[in-house]
């Protein structure tokens, strides 16, 4: 059983380009979250996608945005690159047909951004 | 403001002898707690979970936390540490009316033999 994959694993971008991070999750997992993790610090929460529409979103700016694919794999866009997006960027996969708060995130290896 | 904090950034402690690190949260509503291990260059791995029941939650390689809601903490502990447990140890908190994981800083154990 696969679990959460995440491509690419590494990427450079210059400031100002537009990047697209992608996440397949856990067989059987219907919801997709992701997160920023600064170097140091603790994951950051982006926004979580289920059923195709964004749930809820943490505190970052429209410049983050997202995409959640009828088959549950997820997108996530950043247009107009700072410096300081660059970080590894995680995303969780969990099963939440209903708020059934039993289930726990799994999570990939992450996507490492540099911007430059 | 910050709503998971974990006391300790960093803790070095030698092999075979027991390290505990320290969480705690804030919340008006009744809440689900996590910690988090990340190894070097990877992800994050589920360490233990307390959802409900007994508050003492145990690991199969060892570890075991504490739910405590009267001092709102969930504090890890092992007994006896490895050089494989090097690693960064993240807590975590879901409240019951949020979708979202809020994350401490991290604490980042060394293990020396």
């Amino acid at each position: 059983d696969a679990g959460v994959t995440q491509s690419p694993t590494h990427l450079i971008k210059t400031r100002g380009q537009q990047v697209t991070l992608r996440c397949s999750p856990k067989s059987g997992h219907d919801t997709v979250s992701w997160y920023q993790q600064a170097l140091g610090q603790g994951p950051q929460f982006i926004f979580q996608y289920y059923e195709e529409e964004e749930r809820q979103r943490g505190n970052f700016p429209d410049r983050f945005s997202g995409h959640q694919f009828p088959n549950y794999s997820s997108e996530l866009n950043v247009n107009a690159l700072l410096l300081g997006d660059s970080a590894l960027y995680l995303c969780a996969s969990s099963l939440v047909g209903l708020p059934r708060w039993d289930t726990e995130a799994f999570f990939g290896q992450g996507t490492r951004l540099t911007v430059v | 403001a910050q709503s998971v904090t974990q006391l300790d950034s960093q803790v070095p402690v030698f092999e075979e002898a027991p390290v505990e690190l320290r969480c705690n949260y804030s919340s008006s509503v009744s809440v689900y707690l996590f910690w988090y291990v990340q190894y070097p260059n990877q992800g994050l791995q589920l360490l233990l979970k307390y959802l409900s029941g007994s508050t003492l939650v145990e690991s199969i390689n060892g570890f075991e936390a504490e739910f405590n809601k009267s001092q709102t903490s969930f504090h890890l502990r092992k007994p006896s540490v490895h050089i494989s447990d090097t690693a960064e140890y993240f807590c975590a908190v879901r409240r019951s009316n949020d979708y979202k994981l809020s994350f401490g800083a991290g604490t980042t154990v060394t293990v020396r033999a």
